[in-house]
């Protein structure tokens, strides 16, 4: 099993639907984090938590929601999904300080 | 002006060359990041340096701290080197810490 896994892999949806990103890591990493990808960009943060009860915005956090369930379980919604938010979704966990980033494979997800 | 520079954005090569790819950085980092990104999307750790050189087989990172520049470098290029390579710098900010991203760079090794 992969050490960050990530649900779906890839979605179609629809303008104005609800729809929940999953992320569960066997790292036993505390911190984890949610970020964007786009053609042309960089990976842009949209989420963080450090901890269970520590949830932090993003460089890009609008039209997004986050719970971190347990330590290593950590969602990303999107409560009414536009067209722009059409991009590659990336989990990522990692330890305290700059070592030891896990990312997941990645959720391709496309509003139409 | 983005905070982490990738050059060349995109590079095309053949089989057993000598490949550098540069990230250049405007900002006191702690850490930065060598990541690899293959054409299904997941993303893996290459290297993580905050001082000098690290060698992985075939790849060699290095860093200049005082010139805020970084290389990967790929010996005897592979096809299935074939992928995006990006930079990501970690720093440290009253904030907190927080990852910052390069564009990437589309590495294609032809046969």
């Amino acid at each position: 099993d992969a050490d960050v896994t990530q649900t779906p892999r890839n979605r179609i949806t629809k303008t104005g639907k609800r729809i929940m990103l999953e992320c569960s890591q066997t790292k036993g990493h505390d911190r984890m984090y949610w970020y964007r990808q786009d053609p042309g960009l960089g990976l842009r943060l949209i989420y963080y938590s450090f901890d269970v009860k520590d949830i932090n915005k993003g460089e890009i956090s609008d039209g997004y929601s986050v719970s971190r369930q347990a330590q290593a379980k950590f969602s990303l919604s999107l409560e009414s999904a536009i067209p722009n938010q059409t991009a590659l979704y990336f989990c990522a966990t990692s330890d305290a300080g700059p070592y030891g980033y896990t990312f997941g494979s990645g959720t391709r997800l496309t509003v139409v | 002006k983005n905070e982490v520079e990738q050059s060349p954005q995109n590079l095309t090569a053949q089989e057993g060359e000598f490949i550098t790819i540069n990230c250049s950085y405007s900002v006191g980092i702690s850490a930065l990041h060598w990541l690899q990104q293959h054409p299904g999307g997941g993303i893996v750790s290459l290297f993580m340096l905050s001082s000098g050189k690290k060698k992985h087989g075939r790849l060699i990172a290095t860093i200049n701290i005082q010139e805020k520049h970084s290389s990967l470098h790929i010996t005897a290029s592979h096809p299935r080197d074939s992928a995006v390579y990006i930079c990501a710098i970690y720093t440290q900010e009253t904030s907190g810490s927080r990852l910052t991203f390069g564009e990437g760079t589309q590495l294609t090794v032809n046969p």
